[in-house]
């Protein structure tokens, strides 16, 4: 299985703080993408990398991927109470099988 | 634009009773096509995923059932739900397995 697995479980920062969260993986992918999904709600994409890109960046996001060690890294600069959510890693599999495989999520709880 | 729909939002069904969960797309051709079950604060679990009418994979061999009818209409089935059917079930669609995945809104069912 690709599934991610993000750490930790559950994070809660004053606003303003940065927040950071890990995903890892255990075979070869094509590309690892992050997704929010606040309360109730599907899930948003949020950013893409491949697996030949080290760091990508989107707005407040900073994403970073390490292939070697089958492992992905999300900061959220200057977290806002609206960043209060869940996130989650899927990855794409290298050899097609036509679908991504989604880790557990990290809560994240931004206090105003 | 392309835009999902999903419903209902919420269902309540008892235990034994059927499921028809419908899902469909728009603003798009030949879309890849998912179910996914999310328990309460818990990952993704993928249950079916479709790359084109008629053809269904299943990932989790189970109650559920998923059907294909038209290019952009996915329908997750059961003839008797069990207790634990009840979840959060999310359809999604994406253009490949390596673009990002679009989501619907969910539907909570709840069976009792």
């Amino acid at each position: 299985s690709q599934q991610g697995e993000e750490d930790p479980q559950a994070l809660s920062i004053q606003e303003g703080e940065n927040a950071t969260m890990n995903c890892s993986y255990k075979t070869s992918i094509n590309n690892l993408q992050w997704y929010r999904q606040n309360s109730g709600r599907g899930l948003v994409h949020l950013i893409l990398i491949r697996s030949n890109e080290r760091e990508k960046h989107s707005g407040r996001l900073r994403v970073t991927l390490d292939t070697s060690k089958k492992s992905s890294s999300l900061l959220i600069t200057a977290s806002r109470a609206a960043d209060t959510a869940s996130y989650f890693c899927a990855t794409a599999p290298y050899y097609g099988n036509n679908r991504l495989a989604f880790g557990k999520g990290n809560q994240v709880v931004v206090i105003p | 634009s392309q835009t999902i729909h999903q419903w209902p939002a919420t269902l309540v069904q008892p235990v034994g009773s059927p499921l028809s969960l419908e899902c469909t797309v728009e603003g798009t051709s030949n879309p890849n096509l998912y179910w996914y079950r999310q328990a309460a604060g818990r990952g993704l679990q993928l249950l079916f995923y479709s790359v084109g009418i008629g053809q269904i994979s299943s990932e989790v061999p189970q109650n559920l059932s998923a059907s294909r009818p038209q290019d952009r209409q996915f329908i997750l089935s059961s003839k008797k739900l069990l207790l634990s059917d009840s979840g959060f079930y999310l359809c999604a669609w994406s253009v490949s397995q390596d673009t990002e995945a679009f989501f619907g809104q969910g539907t909570r069912l709840t069976v009792v």
